[in-house]
């Protein structure tokens, strides 16, 4: 299957602080990316879309301000959450779009602390 | 309304039987897609299978199936002999044609040695 790498795969941080999640896909190009964020016991909740060259489209009561996005290549696409804070905690996922039936694959998460 | 709905929040099977995780979907939509991802306690979500809405056979993949159900809209993930390293959180999602994927809510399977 695909590989799609995350990093970091544990962060944690002071309020206040910025901190930024790198997502690659290693063995294939992807135009688009989802960052996901899951919180316990719970589904994953879409924040964005990113699409390579382009503003990410975000989703109904994501802070496009406090959750940057940037997909500067066909392989990599970044989450920045700024300001970070406690609310913030929980584990955000990305996943990338490959081939024609257009199955999105994982990266493994990051799990965000911030005290 | 749900677009995809998973009523069992939690299954227990016994080693080496078969289980039958279910999944509901709603689209009026003509052209989508259907996908299962296991997730363990690491986290990762892992992709299973993949089902169009045209295609005409269900899918398979190895020990999993897809028992698509087009009219009833269902799209059920049967995993046969199932295996200890099974145990793990199961997300139903779907595609409506060019848009995101939406998720179920998840049913956790548990296997029973």
């Amino acid at each position: 299957g695909a590989v799609v790498s995350q990093h970091p795969s544990r962060v944690i941080c002071k309020s206040g602080t910025s901190v930024k999640i790198e997502c690659r896909s290693l063995d294939f190009q992807a135009t688009t990316m989802f960052w996901y964020r899951q919180f316990p016991k719970q589904s994953l909740m879409l924040m964005a879309t990113s699409n390579e060259g382009s503003k990410a489209t975000y989703e109904q009561g994501v802070e496009k301000d406090k959750f940057l996005i940037n997909h500067a290549s066909l392989t990599l696409s970044t989450l920045t959450v700024t300001s970070a804070h406690p609310e913030d905690s929980s584990f955000y996922i990305c996943s990338a779009l490959r081939g024609a039936a257009e199955t999105q694959y994982f990266g493994p998460g990051t799990r965000l602390l911030v005290l | 309304a749900q677009k995809i709905t998973q009523t069992q929040p939690g299954m227990f099977v016994q080693e080496k039987e078969a289980v039958t995780l279910d999944c509901t979907y709603d689209t009026s939509d003509p052209s989508y897609g259907l996908f299962w991802y296991k997730q363990p306690s690491s986290g990762e979500m892992i992709f299973l299978i993949y089902q169009g809405s045209y295609d005409q056979q269900n899918a398979t993949e190895g020990r999993y199936s897809l028992n698509f159900q087009k009219a009833r809209k269902s799209a059920n993930l049967v995993i046969s002999a199932s295996q200890l390293g099974d145990s793990a959180m199961y997300f139903c999602a779907m595609r409506e044609g060019y848009q995101k994927v939406t998720f179920g809510i998840g049913t956790k399977l548990q296997v029973i040695p």
